[in-house]
């Protein structure tokens, strides 16, 4: 079955950097556009990056574009989200997902979900 | 960026209950509405796509309904394992952005 099993997470203090890692099995990779969302503890969700199914388009908020880099490997079925100048507010369990989107009104995934369930990053000195 | 605007961001109702949740997006969004569901613990769980389609294997009593700028989620009869968080997220543009969420809870 189809499953995101995501690693990486731990303890950083503020200013280091942290790569997360997204192991994807029971689907075609290589064919999903996929995304990072992260949820602090009691708040809400927060959608964190985009990546097309092939690398070649990424896509963040306004607040995390340029600290964070999404990336992948389909030849190993692996998705990774780089996060540098860590800052105590980046505190979250982060998800990988394929989520529906639309850019332009052009919609792909729109109602295939598929979540794993969270690494958590602790920024603290 | 496109603001969701959720309520109530908590509710307490009895087994059987009717339950409503509204979700405001800050302009129009189509249908590009979804409904999740989270249980302490575990990842989101999507409920509804499209504002009003239910996702497979998700229990009828669940239903969504709006267009634009106004959407509704309704629980029609509460069961005890509804109990949860429930978020909407609009789809039709980036970023992706998510209501404040409703806390479900048991009177």
């Amino acid at each position: 079955q189809v499953q995101l099993v995501e690693s990486g997470g731990g303890v950083v203090q503020p200013g280091r950097s942290l790569r997360l890692s997204c192991e994807a099995s029971g689907f075609t990779f290589s064919t999903y556009a996929l995304h990072w969302v992260r949820q602090a503890p009691g708040k809400g969700l927060e959608w964190v990056a985009l990546i097309s199914y092939d690398g070649r388009n990424k896509y963040y908020p306004d607040s995390l574009r340029g600290r964070f880099t999404v990336s992948r490997d389909n030849s190993k079925n692996t998705l990774y989200l780089q996060m540098n100048g860590l800052r105590p507010e980046d505190t979250a369990t982060y998800h990988c997902a394929s989520l529906g989107f639309c850019i332009n009104g052009v919609c792909r995934g729109v109602g295939l979900d598929f979540w794993g369930q969270g690494t958590t990053v602790t920024v603290s000195s | 960026d496109i603001q969701m605007t959720q309520s109530p961001s908590s509710l307490s109702a009895s087994v059987g209950d009717r339950v409503t949740i509204t979700c405001q997006a800050s302009q129009g969004i189509s249908n590009s509405l979804n409904w999740y569901q989270q249980i302490a613990g575990k990842a989101p769980k999507l409920l509804i796509y499209d504002a009003s389609n239910l996702e497979g294997g998700v229990p009828s009593r669940f239903s969504g309904s709006g267009s634009g700028t106004d959407f509704i989620f309704t629980i029609s009869s509460l069961q005890p394992e509804d109990i949860a968080t429930y978020y909407c997220q609009q789809y039709d543009n980036l970023p992706l952005t998510f209501g404040g969420g409703t806390k479900v809870e048991m009177k």
